[in-house]
């Protein structure tokens, strides 16, 4: 079985552009979520979405925004870069059989970088 | 709010060691712990799951140990092979938040040297 996917792997932008980052979850996952790693802050949530509703939100000013699609695709949209955005951004999803024993499993991330 | 701490930051040994993280948590109303390992540049791999209401999960040379009680959580690793080097990072999935909003500690980094 896959795991899940993050597009693209890498990415290189300018500040003041945006930015849109993908996710395939694992087959039969329905809850996504998003997070950011930096050196700085280590993983920070940014939000998660269930059934393509948004379930939750971290503490992330209005440029970020996210999406999940009805085959539980999700995408998140950066948007007026600044250098602070750069960073690992993971993926992760979840099966959300129950709330004691559905692990998350995370991607690969994509790293984007701003200069 | 729920705060997760890892102690060591930083870890170095030698092939063939037993070894211990330590993580803790300021909250003891969670669903489950889980473990996680990091390669650099990588994504999480996730390693063990503790469910509120079991005290250890093993999966190969790992055993993970939860103490709810007092907000501790264990990582023991047998016979440390160099391949074990990594980042290794406890997650808290707390009651009072959704199923995929995990709070994280900044991680034990460990080197295992030959």
């Amino acid at each position: 079985k896959a795991g899940v996917t993050q597009t693209p792997r890498y990415l290189i932008k300018t500040r003041g552009q945006q930015v849109t980052l993908s996710c395939s979850p694992i087959s039969g996952h329905r809850s996504v979520s998003w997070y950011q790693q930096t050196p700085g802050q280590g993983l920070q949530f940014l939000f998660e979405y269930f059934s393509e509703t948004q379930r939750n939100k971290g503490n992330f000013p209005g440029r970020f925004s996210g999406r999940q699609f009805s085959n539980s695709r999700s995408e998140m949209n950066v948007s007026t870069l600044e250098l602070g955005d750069s960073a690992l951004y993971l993926c992760a999803s979840s099966l959300a059989r129950d709330m004691e024993n559905s692990p998350l499993h995370f991607g690969n991330g994509t790293r984007l970088t701003v200069t | 709010k729920q705060e997760v701490t890892q102690i060591p930051a930083a870890l170095s040994v030698p092939e063939g060691e037993n070894l211990v993280l330590n993580c803790s948590f300021t909250d003891s109303a969670i669903y489950n712990l889980q473990w996680f390992r990091q390669d650099p540049g990588k994504g999480l791999t996730s390693l063990l799951l503790i469910q509120s209401s079991q005290r250890e999960q093993t999966s190969g040379r790992l055993n993970a140990s939860l103490d709810k009680s007092s907000g501790r959580s264990t990582l023991y690793i047998a016979a440390s092979q160099p391949g074990d080097s990594a980042t290794y990072l406890c997650a808290v999935h707390d009651r009072g938040s959704t199923l995929g909003r995990l709070y994280f500690g900044r991680g034990t980094q460990l080197t295992v040297w030959p």
